[in-house]
């Protein structure tokens, strides 16, 4: 069972926007800016797509965007494009686990 | 840009111990953290643990592991190779998954995975 809880599925048709949530607990997500997220398309390596909850690495398009309230970390895909389809995951650091991934959320584009 | 490159078996026997190999090129591995992670079949990511080590003789590497997995894992550093690896010991059918290694982001560690080796599926089965 993941630590994190984040929605199994998350469609959305494109151009529209859709947010994937993360939640975790005021141990880890709640406490610590060290959520990241990550795009897997199945086969391949995992892609980095959000770090330190909000910061966006360079050559990731500005569609994807990061933000936390409270114990729940969101990934928004904006401008949803057939190429966003794929699994998502988010991960926290947390002190007792050390690192936390989320079950993933399989994105779907209409 | 740096290229993580997992190796080892594919398949490996019940009560055995699973060994993987992760080559890094492109980079240096001193003074990054390194991680093994994995994935079983239909489910989601698992951090088993991480390798730091400045590639001094006199600096033991720092580890730290997965409290779920800590009594069945080793990980070790060859910084003369490039490389570092995973041993996972007395493995079982829920062992089965796609293994990857990783590198953080940061030479502060900052608890996320800028680098990933493609992975490698190892297989459980007598």
């Amino acid at each position: 069972q993941s630590a994190l809880t984040q929605p199994a599925s998350v469609s959305g048709s494109p151009g529209q926007s859709i947010t994937i949530s993360c939640s975790g607990t005021s141990s880890d997500v709640g406490k610590y800016n060290l959520v990241s997220w990550y795009q897997h398309h199945p086969g391949k390596a995992p892609k980095l797509m959000i770090f330190e909850v909000t910061k966006r690495p360079s050559g990731v398009s500005n569609r994807f965007s990061g933000s936390k309230s409270g114990n729940t970390a969101s990934l928004t895909i904006s401008g949803l494009q057939a190429e966003d389809e794929a699994d998502y995951y988010c991960c926290s650091y947390a002190p007792t686990t050390t690192l936390v991934f989320g079950g993933g959320s399989k994105v779907t584009v209409l | 840009q740096v290229q993580l490159q997992e190796s080892g078996p594919e398949v490996v026997k019940p009560s055995e111990t699973l060994s993987l190999t992760c080559t890094v090129s492109g980079g240096s591995i001193n003074s990054y953290f390194w991680s093994w992670i994995r994935q079983p079949p239909g489910k989601g990511l698992e951090w088993i643990g991480y390798i730091y080590s400045i590639g001094r003789a006199d600096h033991n590497p720092s580890l730290k592991y997965n409290p779920s997995l800590e009594s069945r894992v080793t990980i070790s550093i060859d910084t003369a190779k490039n490389q570092f690896s995973l041993n996972l010991s007395s493995v079982t059918a829920a062992d089965t998954a796609v293994y990857y290694c990783a590198r953080d982001g940061s030479t502060s560690l900052r608890y996320y995975f800028e680098y990933w080796g493609q992975g490698t599926l190892v297989t459980v089965s007598s």
